[in-house]
């Protein structure tokens, strides 16, 4: 599965938009991009996925580049309970996931 | 939908003694069940994962015969830490895939973990 490089930490006003980015320069053309985010002493929350298309849902907005070499996860109004790790995953869909450090995002009143 | 629950939450023993850890899929029927640990301020790693009817497949370096991972019925999954040490503290957590209404089937879903104090 591809390598991602994401910030280590992020800092966002509560009540402002949260971008948060991921490079996966070496995705192949059958991997999707995951994300789920870690509150402290929680299990992993899913929030999106996608493979080419932008998507939305409830949680998140998934921007993709054209050349999906990056994307960014995109919480519209951050609150304090965003406050969380932030993993970005790139694999084959089913496949196990693997995670790396992840973008801590601290959301500050 | 994609709910699962993991039992206990948290569990103290002593050491050498076996500790099992149930994990659960509430609305679906999870067709592979992934266990992960957790040390402190560190990220998830893969420790195994199993298919339903199957044996579990483990990871590099995760001892099979301490770390016994049953996966007899398509909504649960257990794994039993066998004598276990200090070491083996940590927070583990399982995750699920498969069908349900609403959902795809290739998408993980975790449970809340399980924090294991070995004394």
């Amino acid at each position: 599965d591809a390598k991602t490089t994401q910030p280590p930490s992020m800092d966002c006003a509560e009540g402002r938009a949260a971008n948060l980015p991921c490079n996966h320069s070496t995705i192949s053309g059958n991997e999707y991009v995951y994300w789920y985010r870690q509150i402290h002493s929680q299990g992993p929350q899913y929030i999106i996925h996608g493979l080419k298309n932008n998507e939305t849902n409830e949680m998140a907005s998934l921007i993709i580049t054209e050349d999906r070499k990056s994307s960014t996860l995109i919480l519209p109004h951050a609150t304090l309970r965003d406050t969380a790790v932030y993993y970005c995953i790139v694999n084959n869909a089913g496949n196990m996931l693997t995670f790396g450090g992840g973008t801590r995002l601290m959301v500050k009143p | 939908g994609a709910v699962v629950s993991q039992h206990p939450s948290r569990v103290i023993c002593k050491s050498g003694t076996s500790v099992k850890i149930e994990c659960r899929s509430l609305d679906f029927q999870a067709t592979t069940m992934f266990w992960y640990r957790q040390f402190p301020k560190k990220s998830l790693m893969l420790m195994a994962t199993s298919n339903e009817g199957s044996k579990a497949t483990y990871e590099q370096g995760v001892e099979k015969d301490k770390f016994l991972i049953n996966h007899a019925s398509l909504t649960l999954s257990t794994l039993t830490v066998t004598s276990a040490h200090p070491e083996d503290s940590s927070f583990y957590i399982c995750s699920a895939r498969g069908e349900f209404i609403g959902g795809d089937q290739e998408t993980q879903y975790f449970g809340p973990g399980t924090r294991l104090l070995v004394l």
